[in-house]
């Protein structure tokens, strides 16, 4: 069974900080993709990122970055210089590779960007 | 505007009263989906459908029903039969290809509290 864990519950940072959300996850398919999600207090998921496992490159994207390691099944996701803004709760989530868009997400983690 | 649309955004049921959801998409997406969100337990996929009158449990399909009549409308029924059905629900959408996207769009949630 696929399971995806994101160990950091709430974060909290000042404005221009950088950040790092971790999420590491499981799965017993050698084909699968991972994704990152951005729930702002309006409550919409918003899609931020897609990697399938053959594609171990990093990737950024302005401020933002992932750094993916199959070698400790970890996905993490930096912010750099972070702004009040980013202010929302971040899901990591996994989808295999027969699994059609059935994702499962972690549980996700708070980010409070302050002044 | 494209997008999808749940209503109604916060409903109050009485124990033992059956409640719908609504989910209306207008990007003619094939898939559609229904996830529960709760505190600290991350987006679990209650149902889902990937063709107008076909439809699949997801993980916590117990006590909810669904149909799927027309492609642009997936509702959910939270029957008398769920045990804790107080919680936030996301619809989402998303086209179907060859291999998964997982760009699945979703709507802005519909809170649900049983008094």
């Amino acid at each position: 069974a696929q399971k995806v864990t994101q160990a950091q519950t709430e974060i909290s940072v000042v404005e221009k900080e950088d950040v790092t959300l971790d999420c590491v996850y499981e799965t017993r398919d050698t084909t699968y993709y991972l994704f990152w999600y951005k729930q702002p207090p309006s409550g919409e998921l918003v899609f931020l990122i897609r990697r399938n496992s053959f594609d171990e490159q990093n990737e950024i994207s302005g401020r933002y970055s992932w750094n993916f390691q199959k070698s400790t099944s970890s996905f993490n996701f930096t912010i750099t210089a972070s702004q009040v803004v980013d202010s929302a709760v971040y899901f990591c989530a996994l989808s295999e590779g027969g699994g059609g868009n059935k994702l499962t997400f972690g549980t996700g983690t708070q980010l409070k960007v302050e002044l | 505007d494209g997008g999808i649309t749940q209503s109604p955004k916060y409903l109050f049921r009485k124990e033992g009263q059956n409640v719908t959801l609504s989910c209306e998409q207008n990007l003619n997406h094939d898939a559609m989906y229904w996830y529960r969100q709760d505190p600290g337990q991350g987006l679990r996929l209650i149902y889902y459908s990937q063709i107008v009158n076909d439809f699949q449990k997801g993980d916590i399909a117990e006590g909810y029903s669904v149909s799927r009549e027309k492609k642009e409308s997936f509702p959910l029924t939270v029957t008398s039969a769920q045990k804790n059905p107080t919680a936030f629900y996301l619809c989402a959408s998303s086209f179907i290809t060859g291999t998964p996207t997982g760009e699945l769009f979703f709507g802005e949630g519909s809170r649900l509290t049983v008094l």
